[in-house]
């Protein structure tokens, strides 16, 4: 199927730390999307980024838009427990579509 | 405002059966998405609605089928369920327009046994 490919997988970190993934994919995107998945729930929405270039901050959050239009990244400041989760990507094709792709996703796990 | 609504939140199914999923988008979203999610797998995009229409199709085989009713509400179908077709199933609705994202519901659960 078609997938965006996300880093890392998955990641134990220690409360407190900073945390950094990445999304890339091989077609270029007119919108990249960063959500949060808590266990049997679908996602929810964390930041939207529409511009080549953006970065965009949503408290202790923060995503750029990378400037080839082919990846994305999101930081995560001072990480707390709550952190915990599955965090997804996702990108929108070109215009013409307003069809989303979804990253693989990478599982945080938080040490308090 | 009510979110997206999801129905069944847990379906089980035998093997060769059909199931039928439904879902109720935000008021005043005309675009409705469907994703298969796997059990700890990403989501894989099965099927786009908008205006009563098909507008794309993910890679998957056609006893996966859907439709939008005129109130924008969606349900998708699967038709000889398989043991690998057991999923959590996301409805996703969207507000036609730039600048608007997908808001996803709970969604449901299907087991084939």
């Amino acid at each position: 199927g078609q997938q965006l490919n996300q880093s890392p997988q998955s990641m134990f970190i220690q409360e407190g730390e900073d945390v950094s993934m990445n999304c890339t994919s091989s077609s270029i995107f007119n919108t990249w999307l960063w959500y949060k998945q808590d266990p049997g729930e679908g996602p929810v929405l964390l930041i939207a980024l529409y511009k080549a270039g953006e970065l965009t901050s949503n408290g202790r959050l923060t995503a750029q838009f990378g400037i080839t239009r082919k990846d994305s990244f999101l930081n995560i400041s001072a990480s707390i427990p709550s952190d915990v989760g599955i965090y997804f990507c996702a990108g929108q094709f070109t215009s013409g579509t307003y069809k989303y792709i979804f990253g693989t996703g990478t599982r945080l796990k938080v040490l308090a | 405002e009510a979110g997206v609504t999801q129905s069944p939140t847990h379906l089980i199914k035998t093997r060769g059966q059909q199931a039928t999923l439904r879902c109720s988008p935000i008021s005043g979203h005309t675009s409705v998405y469907w994703y298969q999610q796997a059990l700890g797998l990403g989501l894989q995009f099965l099927l786009w609605y908008d205006e009563g229409e098909e507008r794309n199709r993910g890679n998957f085989p056609p006893r996966f089928s859907g439709r939008q009713f005129p109130n924008y509400s969606s349900e998708l179908n699967v038709n000889a369920l398989e043991l690998e077709d057991s999923a959590l199933y996301l409805c996703a609705s969207r507000q036609t327009g730039t600048g608007s994202v997908p808001t996803f519901g709970s969604g449901t659960r299907l087991t084939v046994v």
